[in-house]
């Protein structure tokens, strides 16, 4: 069974507009992050948290905010989407420090229109 | 911050070749470099990892080679397989919090 999930799969939004995407892991991990995906780029990591109700910064935050209310829970909140912003976003959790493996969640395909 | 590069960004072969994905890194502090594969449509699935203390690893047709000196790791698949049909994407890891930087990947297509 699928430990990290996301929701939703796909989503089309105006600019302009609020954008919500949501995961979730039953691995019991502390660690949750959250990836953008373009073509040619490989992933970028946008935010990250190791404990419930903090996160950080990734590489590219600007534009992002991210919320961790539990464990579990891990979202990413564009409150002003942009075009370019339009990108596959992918939520992984992963054990801790050192060489842990991260665990990948299916992928949200976002279009901004 | 740390640069993750992947060679070549494609790669098409008939099954039962072999291939070479090379990657470079410029962290010298990176120590942890786990490699993905990422299938059509799929999500990303872990396949295999080296640390900085090593220099070679294997998992079945999978080998791993490390050069710390020349910051530089090669993935080299044997017998390839339709299924082996996806992209492959190197990352890095330095000593900051589990952050992973990863290559821009190689798409491997395998034809039967």
């Amino acid at each position: 069974e699928a430990a990290v999930t996301q929701s939703p799969r796909s989503k089309v939004a105006v600019t302009g507009g609020k954008v919500t995407l949501s995961c979730h892991q039953t691995n019991n991990h502390d660690y949750m992050y959250w990836y953008r995906q373009d073509t040619g780029h490989g992933l970028r990591l946008i935010h990250y948290s190791y404990v419930a109700d903090s996160t950080e910064k990734g590489d590219i935050p600007d534009g992002y905010k991210a919320s961790r209310p539990s464990q579990e829970n891990f979202s990413l909140i564009l409150e002003l989407a942009s075009l370019s912003q339009t990108a596959v976003y992918f939520c992984a959790s992963s054990e801790g420090l050192g060489g842990y493996e991260q665990y990948f969640g299916p992928g949200t395909r976002l279009t901004v229109l | 911050g740390e640069q993750v590069e992947q060679l070549p960004s494609s790669l098409i072969v008939q099954e039962g070749a072999s291939v070479l994905i090379n990657c470079s890194y410029t962290d010298s502090a990176s120590v942890y470099f786990p490699w993905y594969k990422q299938e059509p449509g799929k999500r990303l699935q872990f396949i295999i990892d080296i640390r900085s203390n090593m220099e070679r690893k294997q998992n079945q047709r999978l080998t791993l080679l490390f050069d710390k000196k020349t910051k530089h790791l090669s993935l080299h698949i044997t017998a390839t397989q339709p299924g082996d049909s996806a992209i492959y994407f190197c990352s890095a890891r330095g000593s900051a919090l589990g952050r992973l930087h990863f290559g821009a990947g190689t798409q491997l297509i395998v034809i039967p």
